[in-house]
């Protein structure tokens, strides 16, 4: 079966310091993979998608980056973080073309101070 | 811009009363719809997947609809348990963009003993 994991689990971070989280994958091949945040009091916003090794697609501007270094791997970075970053970071799989069912990790909660 | 809408925000009802989460979406481009039950502080978990050549599915005490010609997608809880307090969110997937996902604000229910 299909295992998603997420780490750390939590993170308090101070301003301008340097990001990283991490995300694999387990039990697939090629996934198509996700980088959503969910701010306090606000929806899910898509961050970064990748639907193979070395692709990544930004869907909004911010001073995070994401790398996919392995197939069933993904990173998101930042050098120096903002207040702003602050919230609650997820990753997601799915198969195919997308149109099917996205599966999530349990989550990052990430405190910017 | 692609937008999805869920009404209400929030839902308090007693044990047992079924009830009817709605969500609108106003992009044709959504090809499916994905319902999500997302606990305090977790990940997402997936509900059901309803695509766009279906009207709807089933999953024990839940039933998604989908009507793609008015925007609406409905989840409908039967005979509700205090077990099934969480936040709902509904996402309306895009077809051939990598699976991206645009997520509603969510439906914050609460089922009284």
């Amino acid at each position: 079966s299909q295992t998603i994991h997420q780490w750390p689990a939590t993170l308090v971070q101070p301003v301008g310091s340097p990001l990283s989280l991490e995300c694999t994958v387990e039990g697939t091949s090629n996934p198509n993979l996700y980088w959503y945040r969910q701010a306090a009091g606000r929806g899910l916003q898509l961050l970064f998608y990748s639907v193979g090794i070395g692709q990544i697609s930004s869907e909004v501007p911010q001073n995070l980056s994401a790398s996919r270094p392995q197939d069933r791997q993904f990173i998101l970075s930042s050098k120096k973080l903002l207040l702003s970053d602050s919230g609650f970071y997820l990753c997601a799989w799915s198969v195919g073309s997308g149109t099917d069912t996205q599966y999530f990790g349990p989550g990052t909660r990430l405190t910017v101070l | 811009k692609q937008e999805v809408t869920q009404i209400p925000a929030a839902l308090s009802v007693p044990e047992g009363e079924n009830l009817v989460l709605n969500c609108s979406f106003t992009d044709s481009a959504i090809y499916n719809l994905q319902w999500f039950r997302q606990d305090p502080g977790k990940g997402l978990t997936s509900l059901l997947l309803i695509q766009s050549s279906q009207r709807e599915q089933t999953s024990g005490r839940l039933n998604a609809s989908l009507d793609k010609s008015s925007g609406r997608s409905t989840l409908y809880i039967a005979a509700s348990q205090p077990g099934d307090s969480a936040t709902y969110l509904c996402a309306g997937g895009l077809y051939n963009q990598g699976g991206k996902l645009i997520f509603g604000q969510g439906t914050e229910l609460s089922v009284k003993p």
